[in-house]
């Protein structure tokens, strides 16, 4: 069974103190693993789709790594509007569906002005 | 209008009531979903139509039923729903083939169950 786990669950900082989110994933062959935000009240918004070991993908002050276990989402000098929710999802290469992605709880995201 | 739009936004109802969730998507997406997200628990995926055929059944109970009448149309029909349902349920759209992973959601339907 395909599982995400994601650290921390909460996660406070100061506005420009750069920092981590870890999700950890197994699954039966990686398709693709997707970021997303949310806003509170809203909808998950997609950020970035990563497939294979060593891949990286930037926005902004966002840049998203991958090796074989886990994804990194990296947030470079944080404004107070990147708060949110930040959800982590993997979509399996085999096991028959093309269309199920396996999402982890998420790490909510705090930044003080 | 833009992007995916579910309506309506909060819904309350009783456990004997039946009432719908509509969402439209305007983004020429072939793929729609519906998702439950409940408090400290991940999203977890309910129906899922591509080319406006079911292609994904996740064991939902038989009280909610989905209807995709065209590629740009989605309806939850709920009846005789329990306390427990009561969550967000957000719809998403996407492209066939090797982008269905790249989701975009609706703001989602606020559902509480009296």
């Amino acid at each position: 069974e395909d599982q995400v786990t994601q650290s921390p669950e909460a996660l406070r900082l100061q506005e420009g103190e750069s920092s981590s989110l870890n999700c950890s994933y197994t699954v039966s062959g990686l398709r693709g693993l997707f970021w997303y935000r949310q806003d509170p009240g809203k909808g998950p918004e997609f950020l970035f789709t990563l497939y294979s070991a060593g891949e990286e993908k930037e926005k902004e002050r966002l840049k998203a790594t991958l090796t074989k276990k886990e994804s990194f989402l990296h947030i470079t000098a944080p404004k107070p509007e990147d708060s949110a929710t930040y959800l982590c999802a993997v979509q399996a290469l085999s096991g028959g569906s093309n269309y199920k992605l396996t999402f982890g709880k998420g790490t909510l995201l705090t930044v003080n002005p | 209008e833009t992007g995916v739009t579910q309506t309506p936004r909060h819904l309350v109802m009783g456990m004997t009531n039946k009432k719908s969730l509509k969402c439209e998507q305007h983004l020429g997406h072939n793929a729609m979903y519906w998702y439950k997200q409940s408090a400290k628990k991940p999203l977890e995926l309910m129906f899922v139509y591509s080319l406006e055929e079911r292609v994904e059944n996740n064991s939902v109970p038989s009280r909610f039923s989905p209807e995709c009448p065209n590629s740009s149309h989605l309806f939850l029909h709920l009846h005789t729903l329990q306390p427990e349902d009561s969550a967000l349920y957000l719809c998403a759209s996407s492209q066939e083939g090797g982008r269905s992973g790249e989701l975009f959601f609706g703001e989602g339907s606020r559902l509480t169950v009296l």
